[in-house]
C-alpha cells in the first residue's frame, strides 16, 4: 500500500452536471478526512468519517454535497448541480485511530465550465 | 479559524537552513504543533509534530518554546526541492478525531 489514492486526478465537467469522487484509504487507517482547497488557500475541512460513520460536516458540505463511506474502506464524494464555485482541489485524507497525523492523497482537481 | 499565524513568505538559499516561525499564543496544554508542507499540485505531506519537546526526524526539526507560544520549523539543509507552502497547524490529541484547520501558510522559495 503506497498511500492514499484518489480518483480521478482532474475531472473537467459542465456547469449543472454531477461528478463523483472516489479515495481509496490507507489500509486499516479508520479515519477519512474530506478537504477542499481553492488557488492560493490552504485546505479547508469538508467532513470526517470514522468507519462508516460520518461524525463531522463543515457549513461549506451544502446539501448539494454528499460524502459516503458504505463499508468503512473507500469514500466517494459526490457533488449533484455542480456550479462553477466548485471548482477547486479535492483532497482525501485519512489516519489511523490514536495515530497523531493524517497523510493525504494527491487530490482531485474539478474545474467546472 | 486558524489558530496560528506564520509570514506570508521567505527566501532561503539553497544549502542554507530555513527556519519557519509560527505563532500559536492561544495553544492550550492538549494541543500539538504539526508542520505540513504542499508542493505545487500535490497532496499536503506531513513533516513533523510536537507537543512541548524539540523533536527532529530525517526531514526537519521542530523547536517549541517554553511558553508553547511559538514554534520553529528547521530544514537544516535545504534545496531546491523544499521549494513550497508550509502550514503550522495546532490541533488537539486525537482522541475523536478533530480535523485540521489550516491556515495560508508560508510560501518558501529556496533560492539556487
Amino acid at each position: 500500500d503506497t498511500g492514499v489514492s484518489q480518483d480521478p486526478r482532474h475531472k473537467i465537467t459542465k456547469r449543472g452536471q454531477n461528478v463523483t469522487f472516489r479515495c481509496d484509504p490507507i489500509s486499516e487507517h479508520n479515519r477519512l478526512y474530506w478537504y477542499r482547497q481553492t488557488l492560493g488557500q490552504g485546505p479547508e475541512f469538508l467532513t470526517y468519517f470514522q468507519n462508516e460513520a460520518q461524525l463531522e460536516k463543515s457549513r461549506l458540505l451544502s446539501d448539494r454535497f454528499s460524502a459516503e463511506r458504505p463499508k468503512g474502506s473507500f469514500s466517494t464524494l459526490e457533488i449533484q448541480r455542480t456550479e462553477q464555485g466548485d471548482s477547486a482541489m479535492y483532497l482525501c485524507a485519512s489516519s489511523l485511530q490514536g495515530m497523531t497525523e493524517a497523510f493525504f492523497g494527491q487530490g482531485t482537481r474539478l474545474t467546472v465550465v | 479559524d486558524a489558530k496560528t499565524t506564520q509570514p506570508p513568505s521567505m527566501d532561503c538559499a539553497e544549502g542554507r537552513a530555513a527556519n519557519l516561525p509560527c505563532n500559536h499564543s492561544t495553544i492550550s496544554g492538549n494541543e500539538y504543533v504539526y508542520w505540513y508542507r504542499q508542493i505545487h499540485s500535490q497532496g499536503p505531506q506531513y513533516i513533523i509534530h510536537g507537543l512541548k519537546n524539540n523533536e527532529t526526524n530525517e526531514m526537519a526539526s521542530l523547536i517549541i518554546t517554553e511558553d508553547r507560544k511559538s514554534s520553529t520549523l528547521i530544514l537544516p539543509h535545504a534545496t531546491l526541492r523544499d521549494t513550497a507552502v508550509y502550514y503550522c497547524i495546532v490541533r488537539e490529541v486525537d482522541n475523536y478525531g478533530q480535523n485540521f484547520v489550516f491556515g495560508p501558510g508560508t510560501r518558501l522559495s529556496v533560492l539556487p
